[in-house]
């Protein structure tokens, strides 16, 4: 059973059409929820972590918001750099300090 | 900070041969962490490390793969002999005390 699930699978946007990412997870003492993003032929760049239900944090066009059982990364006027893999990750108490990532979220920003 | 160094960037070898990937972690981190990437099956931890003690190797898919870590700064991951599906990129990572996972660039190994 997954125990984080993104969604969709993949995105296309026009440049300036806002849209939102879903994570969804199913851990048990929930430590942190993590937003990464992934360029082509890099390794996944740190953007937020979310502690509890009700957070949220912005930088830039993106903000991630959190609630009991999912995240979502709100992306508002979309830019081509904005393009990119964003992967959601979890940190609970019965894993430890691993990090169980979802399979991500593929968004290309068109001009 | 360089951040997480890892070498070498790609690696191409033949079935049967040792392929060994290196990882420096950034300094004062405590925790390293050896990921694998594929479309397949998106990120999965193999091992991590804490003050240079091997915690939770339980994702490590067989005995052809062996990762130490001799000091703070530096770590192994070995695969013997090497088999086309382990063709996949492997992240390294690290941090300190729960803090966000810094990861490197990676080395993309293709095994024919």
């Amino acid at each position: 059973e997954d125990q984080v699930t993104q969604s969709p699978e993949a995105l296309r946007l026009q440049e300036g059409e806002s849209s939102s990412l879903n994570c969804s997870y199913t851990v048990s003492g929930l430590r942190g929820l993590f937003w990464y993003r992934q360029d082509p032929g890099k390794g996944p760049e740190f953007l937020f972590t979310l502690y509890s239900a009700g957070e949220e944090k912005e930088k830039e066009r993106l903000k991630a918001t959190l609630t009991k059982k999912e995240s979502f990364l709100h992306i508002t006027a979309p830019k081509p750099e904005d393009s990119a893999t964003y992967l959601c990750a979890v940190s609970s108490m019965e894993y430890g300090n691993k990090l169980v990532f979802g399979a991500g979220t593929i968004l290309r920003v068109k001009s | 900070d360089a951040g997480v160094i890892q070498s070498p960037r790609h690696e191409v070898t033949e079935m049967g041969q040792e392929v060994t990937l290196r990882c420096k972690p950034i300094s004062g981190h405590n925790s390293l962490f050896w990921y694998r990437q594929t479309m397949m099956r998106g990120l999965e931890l193999l091992i991590y490390f804490n003050n240079n003690v091997p915690i939770d190797d339980s994702g490590m898919p067989e005995d052809r793969f062996s990762a130490k870590m001799p000091n703070a700064s530096f770590s192994t991951l070995k695969i013997q002999p090497s088999e086309p599906r382990d063709s996949a990129v492997y992240f390294c990572a690290s941090n300190l005390n729960g803090s966000p996972l810094h990861f490197g660039n990676g080395t993309r190994l293709t095994v024919t």
